[in-house]
């Protein structure tokens, strides 16, 4: 019973180049969140949406953008990778109780 | 934002042993809390949460107030809890999570 997946779970680009890492949830939630995770810097919130249209800026949102046009699917969009983009980048989506249900995660590699 | 902190980034213990996994919070109000463990190459999924007063594979987490904290413990520990956890508030909200403690059981 998948409830949020992601588009890839491996990617690897070049710098410079726009990549979109794209997310899905089934669970008809109103929020979704993009992390990236780091060893040793735990989960940092890159993105968040209240609504479709809707967004937020987290803690580090230089160097990203997000999509939400439906309310099923949140876009994360690296407008010029970089090479200290290269992280694994988490989707999650919380029900009303507050528990967040995650995405399996993308690992994204930069060269 | 709610904050929670984790001051342990590894904690390694034998097989058998107790396990304790700290977690302090610092917001006021009525604190919700939740505890999250990320199995090698799995996704990141809950483990407990403290509302519901239960033990998850062995597991349990009793908030304190006058302390603020959250810590997840374990009586004996076991080779399969080898994993990443994290402590973190309602996800409803912008929340921030703690920066994860990897725990590491040795046989």
């Amino acid at each position: 019973d998948v409830k949020v997946t992601q588009s890839s779970r491996y990617l690897v680009k070049r710098t410079g180049e726009k990549v979109f890492l794209e997310c899905v949830q089934d669970m008809d939630h109103e929020n979704m969140f993009w992390y990236r995770q780091d060893p040793g810097l735990g989960l940092r919130l890159i993105y968040f949406s209240y609504d479709v249209k809707m967004k937020e800026k987290g803690d580090i949102p230089e160097g990203y953008s997000v999509s939400r046009e439906k309310k099923e699917r949140f876009s994360l969009i690296l407008e010029s990778a970089s090479t200290n983009q290269t992280s694994m980048y988490l989707c999650a989506s919380p029900s009303s109780s507050g528990e967040q249900y995650f995405g399996p995660g993308t690992r994204l590699t930069v060269t | 934002a709610q904050r929670v902190t984790q001051p342990e980034k590894l904690l390694s213990v034998f097989k058998g042993a107790p396990v304790e996994l700290k977690c302090n919070y610092s917001y006021s109000g009525s604190p919700e809390l939740f505890w999250y463990v990320q199995y090698s190459r799995q996704r990141l999924q809950l483990l407990l949460r403290h509302i519901s007063r239960e033990s998850i594979k062995g597991f349990t987490a009793d908030l304190n107030k006058g302390e603020t904290s959250f810590h997840l413990k374990k009586p004996f520990a076991q080779e399969e809890d080898s994993a990443m956890y994290y402590c973190a508030p309602p996800g409803n909200t912008p929340l921030v999570f703690g920066k994860g403690t990897r725990l590491s059981v040795i046989a």
